[in-house]
């Protein structure tokens, strides 16, 4: 099992620019998640998604958009990318209910630079 | 307003010796608390957990302590050993809520 996968997992854009970033889990979890981690920050939530079809925003929605089509995948849009956005994103995936809490598996990361 | 508070960004400790990494929480209503690791360029791993029920939870070198009344939690590390070394998030999830709130973290250095 691969778990959970990032693509990509280093991108630079220019402040304007849009780009996609893919999440793939191969656990058959319910839940799905996007984080960003920023230095003395933590982790904050972007969004997340209970079930295909459905998402919701975190803590930090704005300036993302997320679609989840498919089961397995979720994917994070940027549609024009801002210098604040520079971050790490971090997507993650887990069952429903109180597994959620602690079988919250995450994928490597995308390190983003927005120039 | 931060629910889960880890008030030191940073922790060193001598190889051996016992690592204490503290939490805070506002929020009564939260059924579990964890803790996460992360170690760079990877992504966080679940360590241990704590129901909101009890007090203590042991995991062989691990420990996470509980006190409801004052709202914190502790994890205890001993011994420490330099495999240690990473950022280690505090968690706490509401049955009514859910996504999981963390912390910012505390980085955990153990020097031999």
């Amino acid at each position: 099992n691969a778990g959970v996968t990032q693509t990509p997992k280093f991108r630079v854009l220019k402040t304007g620019q849009s780009m996609t970033l893919l999440c793939a889990q191969d656990m058959n979890h319910e839940y799905m998640y996007w984080y960003r981690q920023d230095p003395g920050m933590g982790l904050r939530l972007i969004h997340y998604s209970v079930g295909e079809g459905t998402t919701a925003k975190g803590e930090v929605p704005d300036g993302y958009n997320v679609s989840r089509l498919k089961k397995q995948n979720f994917l994070l849009g940027l549609e024009s990318a801002a210098p604040s956005q520079t971050s790490v994103y971090f997507c993650a995936s887990s069952p429903p209910g109180v597994r959620q809490a602690y079988e919250q598996y995450f994928g490597p990361g995308t390190r983003l630079t927005v120039t | 307003d931060q629910q889960v508070k880890q008030n030191s960004p940073s922790l060193s400790v001598q190889e051996g010796r016992i690592s204490i990494l503290n939490c805070d929480y506002t929020n009564s209503m939260f059924d579990y608390f964890l803790w996460y690791k992360k170690y760079p360029a990877e992504g966080p791993t679940f360590l241990i957990s704590i129901s909101s029920i009890k007090d203590k939870n042991e995991d062989g070198r691990f420990t996470v302590f509980l006190n409801k009344s004052a709202k914190h939690l502790s994890l205890h590390i001993v011994p420490s050993q330099p495999g240690d070394s990473a950022v280690y998030f505090c968690a706490a999830w509401n049955s009514g809520n859910t996504p999981l709130v963390f912390g910012k973290g505390t980085r955990l250095s153990v020097i031999a």
